[in-house]
């Protein structure tokens, strides 16, 4: 069974530009969550999916990120304009509906805005 | 919100024992345990649900304490391939949502 991919690895922006990551879940897994780990610290919810709808968004700055999740597979998370303190690993992660309990990682992007 | 896990780091010997344990001020329903490389993923190692269970698999066990809202994960004769940060995720009942602690850095020499 593949695993949550997620690309780029690495991106390096300047900041003021835009950057959009992608996350593939594991085949079947109808939930989606995007986090974000900052160094040397655990990661942090910004949005979760049910299927094609955000149900928990509070945590997403929405001022600058955006994320979308178009017929209940892939997903793009996207920040415009970046600022010096999203550098970060943005973190992926699926579950099933019949076991919402275990949350699959992807490798994640680490992004460096400079 | 977050849990408070501890130690924040810890060096062992292959062979030795480690405890990490995460607390929360906050009624859990779940606690998750993962394990996370430099650069890697996050790897899924046990969830302990509400009761006061105890799990384990291989040389890794974990409890639940529901009164003291805290769990603890049993590392037993280390192994190099042991070496990570370890992070607790928390959940409340009826929600999915995880709140990770800060990690405990377990590094493993020969």
């Amino acid at each position: 069974e593949a695993g949550v991919v997620q690309s780029p690895r690495y991106k390096i922006i300047e900041k003021k530009q835009p950057v959009a990551f992608w996350c593939n879940p594991i085949s079947g897994h109808n939930t989606l969550y995007w986090y974000r780990q900052n160094l040397g610290q655990g990661p942090e919810l910004l949005i979760r999916y049910e299927n094609e709808e955000a149900v928990d968004d509070s945590q997403l700055p929405k001022d600058r990120f955006s994320a979308e999740r178009l017929k209940g597979v892939d997903s793009t998370l996207k920040i415009q304009p970046a600022e010096l303190g999203d550098s970060a690993v943005y973190l992926c992660a699926s579950s099933s509906y019949e076991k919402t309990d275990t949350q699959y990682f992807g490798p994640g992007t680490r992004l460096t805005v400079l | 919100q977050q849990p408070v896990q501890s130690p924040q780091a810890v060096i062992l010997r292959e062979g030795e024992d480690a405890v990490i344990n995460c607390s929360s001020s906050k009624a859990l329903y779940s606690v998750h345990w993962y394990r996370q490389k430099h650069g890697e993923a996050p790897v899924f190692l046990m969830i302990l649900l509400k009761g006061g269970e105890q799990k384990g698999h291989d040389k890794i066990s974990a409890s639940f304490n529901e009164k003291k809202q805290q769990s603890s994960l049993y590392l037993t004769a280390s192994q190099l391939s042991y070496s990570g940060t370890y992070f607790c995720g928390t959940g409340l009942q009826g929600a999915q949502k995880l709140v990770f602690g800060q990690g405990t850095r377990l590094t493993i020499n020969p």
